[in-house]
């Protein structure tokens, strides 16, 4: 079974501050690596992806990936009250088409 | 902004009944997929669809689900005979390419009764 790993949470950060969220995956074959928002009856909303290891930023977001240690993170720097959601990570299958997601870290904000 | 879009966004049936969910991919797309999220647990894939054809199922998708993409816009998933476990919610999902980011529709609340 190809699973994809996060810490359910909750995760408390106050206003203004870095919220550092973290998956490991299982699946080897994996080449690509997401991060979805999801808000409470809505349907996920991409934030980013990467497929390189290291560091992709994009706005106050910024994703790390480690093949070696098959680990993905996403850190919100300056996090907002408005972040307060579930973060999904999802990997590409390895035939590429189907995304495996992890049960979600629910994130809160605090003002 | 192109988007998915999905409809109906809530579903009532009754226990064996018959069920189309539809779906209208991003124009150029060229990938789309069904994934479902029974309440409080995470979004499971379904089917992916490529070619006219599918190109690869989960054990979910057993012989009671179909889809079918009847013209050049439409994607459906038909579910034959409802089950009480089918309730979930469905999520359509399209990308341009095997490896490009898949974009999310709405979802259908799909209520088994």
């Amino acid at each position: 079974q190809k699973e994809v790993e996060q810490n359910s949470g909750p995760l408390s950060v106050p206003e203004g501050a870095i919220a550092s969220l973290n998956c490991t995956y299982s699946d080897r074959g994996s080449q690509s690596f997401f991060w979805y928002r999801q808000y409470s009856g809505k349907s996920p909303e991409l934030i980013m992806f990467i497929y390189s290891n290291g560091d992709k930023e994009d706005g106050r977001f910024t994703a790390q990936l480690n093949k070696a240690s098959q680990y993905v993170s996403l850190l919100i720097r300056d996090s907002q009250p408005s972040d307060s959601a579930t973060y999904l990570c999802a990997a590409n299958s390895n035939s590429g088409y189907a995304l495996n997601f992890g049960k979600g870290t629910s994130l809160l904000v605090t003002p | 902004e192109p988007e998915v879009t999905q409809t109906p966004s809530h579903q009532v049936t009754q226990m064996g009944q018959e069920v189309i969910l539809r779906c209208v991919p991003i124009s150029n797309h060229l990938y789309f997929y069904w994934y479902r999220q029974i309440l409080g647990q995470k979004v499971e894939f379904l089917v992916s669809f490529y070619n006219n054809e599918i190109s690869e199922k989960s054990e979910i998708f057993d012989d009671q689900f179909s889809v079918e993409r009847p013209d050049g816009s439409n994607f459906t998933l038909k579910i034959r005979s409802t089950k009480l476990e089918d309730s979930a919610m469905y999520f359509c999902a399209s990308r341009l390419g095997v490896y490009n980011e898949q974009f999310f529709g709405p979802g259908t609340r799909l209520t088994v009764l």
